[in-house]
């Protein structure tokens, strides 16, 4: 059972172009959570999707990201016109359907994103 | 506002020392604790989970407490060894949701 993919592990783009960071779940998971780790920072919560729905993003800059998680693929998190100051460590993580408190996340091996 | 810290920032030991790393959070209202690993450049791999009804979780050399009510857990590393060396992140689940994480214990374990 593979464990959450992310792709590209390393992403690199110029000012003011776009970044697309992909997250495939763990099979039989539905519930999709991307985190931003900026340098010497800890992690911090960025949005919450599951298929088709934006369930919390309240931790998504107001301005240039958007995450989407379709019914079929992975889910996209899609940053326009990247700044100097997005360059980070993007981690996705995965939990089972449902609501329990028992759920657990696993994480993805993370994109770094640097922007020159 | 749920905020974690974790103290201390950096931890250098030799080989073989029994350490402790502490986590503090100011909302005692969470459903689990986490204490992940991450290497240099890596991912986070899970290493204990606490589940707010429980005191503590063993695994290995490893050994995590919660004291929910005051806001505190340790990890407690028996008998390190120079690839225990990483940073250490704690994180609480206040939700159903998000995790929020502390900034982390970078730890050094000289051979």
């Amino acid at each position: 059972n593979a464990g959450v993919m992310q792709n590209p592990r390393h992403l690199v783009r110029r000012r003011g172009q776009e970044a697309r960071l992909r997250c495939s779940p763990m099979k039989g998971h539905s519930h999709v959570y991307w985190y931003r780790q900026l340098p010497e920072e800890g992690l911090k919560f960025m949005v919450y999707l599951q298929k088709e729905n934006i369930i919390d993003e309240s931790g998504m800059p107001k301005e240039r990201f958007s995450a989407e998680f379709p019914k079929e693929g992975p889910s996209i998190l899609r940053i326009q016109q990247v700044v100097r100051g997005d360059s980070a460590a993007y981690f996705c993580a995965s939990s089972p359907p449902g609501t329990s408190e028992y759920n657990e996340q696993f994480f993805g091996p993370g994109t770094r994103l640097t922007v020159l | 506002k749920q905020e974690v810290t974790q103290i201390p920032a950096a931890l250098s030991v030799p080989e073989g020392e029994n350490l402790v790393l502490n986590c503090s959070f100011t909302d005692s209202a969470i459903y689990n604790l986490q204490w992940f690993r991450q290497d240099p450049g890596k991912g986070l791999t899970s290493l204990l989970l606490i589940q707010s009804s429980q005191r503590e979780q063993t695994s290995g050399r490893l050994n995590a407490s919660l004291d929910k009510s005051s806001g505190r857990s340790t990890l407690y590393i028996a008998a390190s060894q120079p690839g225990d060396s990483a940073t250490y992140l704690c994180a609480v689940r206040p939700g159903f949701q998000k995790l929020v994480f502390g900034t982390g214990t970078r730890l050094l374990v000289s051979p």
